[in-house]
C-alpha cells in the first residue's frame, strides 16, 4: 500500500448503529487529518492530530469520536449519527511544518 | 491574515480548449498560495504551490499558474483540456500550517 488508504470505502449505517471508519498513511508523516465534504458545501477541518495529540477539533458533535493510537492511524469512531451526516469522509496526513497535505480516497458514508 | 476567492463556481469547455480557472487572493503577510484538484470518487491533490521566487509556477498534468502581485491573482491555466481534467479545482487559504480552508472549489466540466 501506497499513500493515504482508507477503509471502507462505502458505508452504510441506520442512526442507532455504531460504526469506525479507517485512516491509515504510509508516507511517514506525524500529522493527520479529518475532513468532512458534503454537498455542495465547503471541505470542513473536523480533526487535527500531530503526533498523536489532537490539536484541533473545530466543534464537531461528540457523535464522532476521533483515535488516533500512533502516528501511522487514525480512526474516526460514529455513533447515533444523523442522516445530515451523509457525506464523504476524507482522512489526510502531512508532514509537520510541511504545506502540502495528502489525501486518501475518502468513505462515503450514508445515514438511513 | 489571508483569505481567497474563487471567482466561478463551475466551468464548462470543451475537449482541446484553453481554459483558466480564478482566484484572487487578499494578505496583509507573506504569501502562500496553492491549487488542489480533486477527481471524481477521490481525495484531493495539491496540482501545484507557490511559496517564492519565479511567478509562473508549473504543475502537473500540464497545469499551471502564475502568481500577480499587482492584480493580486493566482489564477491556474491549461492550454489544451482533457476529458479527464473534469474534476473540481480548490484555491485554499493559507492561515497558517494545518489550516487549509478548501471552500466549495471551481467544477471543472469538459466535454467532446
Amino acid at each position: 500500500e501506497t499513500g493515504v488508504t482508507q477503509t471502507p470505502r462505502h458505508l452504510v449505517m441506520g442512526m442507532t448503529n455504531k460504526k469506525s471508519l479507517k485512516c491509515e498513511q504510509h508516507l511517514g508523516h506525524n500529522a493527520m487529518y479529518w475532513y468532512k465534504q458534503s454537498a455542495k458545501k465547503p471541505l470542513e477541518l473536523m480533526f487535527v492530530y500531530n503526533f498523536k495529540e489532537q490539536t484541533e477539533n473545530n466543534s464537531v458533535p461528540s457523535r464522532f469520536s476521533p483515535e488516533c493510537p500512533n502516528s501511522s492511524h487514525l480512526f474516526l469512531h460514529l455513533h447515533t449519527l444523523q442522516p445530515e451526516d451523509s457525506a464523504l469522509y476524507l482522512c489526510a496526513s502531512s508532514q509537520e511544518g510541511s504545506y502540502e497535505q495528502y489525501f486518501g480516497p475518502g468513505t462515503r458514508l450514508t445515514v438511513t | 491574515a489571508q483569505s481567497v476567492t474563487q471567482l466561478d463556481s463551475q466551468v464548462p469547455v470543451f475537449e482541446e480548449a484553453p481554459v483558466e480557472l480564478r482566484c484572487n487572493y487578499s494578505s496583509s503577510v507573506s504569501v502562500y498560495l496553492f491549487w488542489y484538484v480533486q477527481y471524481p470518487n477521490q481525495g484531493l491533490q495539491l496540482l501545484l504551490k507557490y511559496l517564492s521566487g519565479s511567478t509562473l509556477v508549473k504543475g502537473i498534468n500540464g497545469f499551471e499558474a502564475e502568481f500577480n502581485k499587482s492584480q493580486t491573482s493566482f489564477h491556474l491555466r491549461k492550454p489544451s483540456v482533457h476529458i479527464s481534467d473534469t474534476a473540481e479545482y480548490f484555491c485554499p487559504p493559507f492561515p497558517g500550517f494545518q489550516k487549509l480552508v478548501f471552500g466549495t472549489g471551481t467544477r471543472l466540466l469538459v466535454s467532446p
